[in-house]
């Protein structure tokens, strides 16, 4: 357990519904990252908060995936008018330097 | 162009092997390097961050070359609990970039 937790750990939703995860990273890095990793792929980097400031998020996959950290603590990541495509493990990550701890993730299956 | 390409393997090596994984990085920004190790259906975990003159922690070796923009992982004496896949990360700015993978299964 690194001290990062995921919730929920698994969602099964049908295409066009709305999804919300959550991210609870350690208490005192402040820096909190969101990544997307499909079968057979590494992570795939999607954006980042430093406090609640959102530092990069033009690697996000689409307009309808957003992703907010409103008091610099939890982070929430949604996705909007779900997609079959949008079926993948998505990976939350804190750190406070250059060394990452990953949630144990959220996997989401769109029917 | 990817940030990071590596090959995906499958590396198949019998207990006590000796293996080298590679990668490359494409940003000549890159300003840090790593490897993690990912268990089948786990999260990924930091395996050893990488340096220029490099590194080793105990049976594991990494090694930077920034002007070809390589990095290497070794394995020496291999264990069946090293069967994992391995993570090529690099960092750009804070934003961080993995490789798809090296998939080994060390076989008794």
């Amino acid at each position: 357990d690194t001290g990062v937790s995921q919730d929920p750990r698994h969602k099964i939703t049908k295409r066009g519904q709305n999804v919300t995860f959550r991210c609870d990273p350690i208490s005192e890095h402040n820096r909190l990252y969101w990544y997307r990793q499909t079968l057979g792929q590494g992570p795939e980097f999607l954006t980042y908060f430093q406090n609640e400031a959102q530092l990069e998020k033009s690697r996000l996959l689409s307009d309808r995936f957003s992703a907010e950290r409103p008091k610099g603590s939890f982070s929430t990541l949604e996705i909007q008018r779900t997609e079959q495509g949008d079926s993948a493990m998505y990976l939350c990550a804190s750190a406070s330097q250059e060394t990452q701890y990953f949630g144990p993730g959220t996997r989401l299956l769109v029917l | 162009r990817k940030e990071v390409e590596q090959d995906p393997g499958p590396f198949n090596v019998p207990e006590g092997a000796t293996v080298a994984f590679n990668c490359t990085y494409s940003n000549s920004a890159s300003q840090s390097f790593f490897w993690y190790r990912q268990d089948c259906r786990k999260e990924p975990k930091l395996l050893m961050s990488v340096y220029s003159s490099g590194n080793e922690d105990g049976r594991f070796t990494a090694q930077l070359n920034r002007a070809s923009q390589y990095i290497s992982l070794l394995i020496r004496d291999s264990k069946l609990s090293d069967s994992a896949t391995y993570l090529c990360v690099v960092n750009i700015g804070n934003q961080f970039y993995f490789g798809t993978g090296t998939s080994l299964t060390v076989i008794p």
